[in-house]
């Protein structure tokens, strides 16, 4: 298996554009989860989906953050409009038991 | 209120001494616990785990240590190599599909 894929891996955009983050779990894990990462809060969560379904977005800071999950093999977070303080690095996770498999991140800068 | 902590943003070591990285956490229901090495770049990695009914587990080089009366934990490495400089992540679990609960990560470097 390929692991967990993102893309893009790097998006560079202007404030105000939207940015839409793809993500494709390993095949067969049931969890999917968003993190993003910063220098001062680390390894956030954002939302997480359980069988595709949405279970905790307390994480999303704002309206303007959204994701999905249409089906078992993919996940989108949309960020519309961005904002500069949107820029990190955000990853995603899917889970198989207790330990859950990151793919390599897509860093955001929005200037 | 960070559940997980780990209050050391940076730590150098020499090449072949222990590296010891702390995490305290806050939550007496987490069951299980992770460290996972992140390089730049890339996506952390699991690096080793320990469940709530031991102390201690080790994979060569690294050892967790699991103090629940304190809620401490802590990462041994040993000997340190150059290769080990990474950030590292603590992490919690609950048990089942539910999300890890991250420190903010030490990053260790192993000068040679």
């Amino acid at each position: 298996d390929a692991g967990v894929i993102q893309s893009p891996r790097h998006e560079v955009t202007e404030m105000g554009q939207e940015v839409t983050l793809r993500c494709k779990p390993i095949s067969g894990h049931n969890s999917l989860f968003w993190y993003r990462q910063t220098m001062m809060r680390g390894l956030e969560l954002l939302i997480y989906f359980n069988n595709n379904v949405p279970i905790d977005d307390s994480g999303m800071p704002e309206d303007r953050f959204s994701a999905k999950m249409p089906n078992a093999s993919f996940s989108t977070l949309k960020i519309q409009p961005s904002e500069p303080r949107d820029s990190a690095v955000y990853f995603c996770a899917s889970l198989s038991g207790n330990e859950q498999f990151f793919g390599p991140g897509t860093r955001l800068t929005v200037l | 209120d960070q559940q997980v902590k780990q209050n050391s943003p940076s730590l150098s070591v020499q090449e072949g001494r222990i590296s010891i990285l702390n995490c305290d956490y806050t939550n007496s229901m987490f069951d299980y616990f992770l460290w996972y090495k992140k390089y730049p770049a890339e996506g952390p990695t699991f690096l080793i785990s320990i469940s709530s009914i031991k102390d201690k587990n080790e994979d060569g080089r690294f050892t967790v240590f699991l103090n629940k009366s304190a809620k401490h934990l802590s990462l041994h490495i040993v000997p340190s190599q150059p290769g080990d400089s990474a950030v590292y992540f603590c992490a919690a679990d609950f048990s089942g599909n539910t999300p890890l609960v991250f420190g903010k990560g030490t990053r260790l470097s192993v000068i040679a």
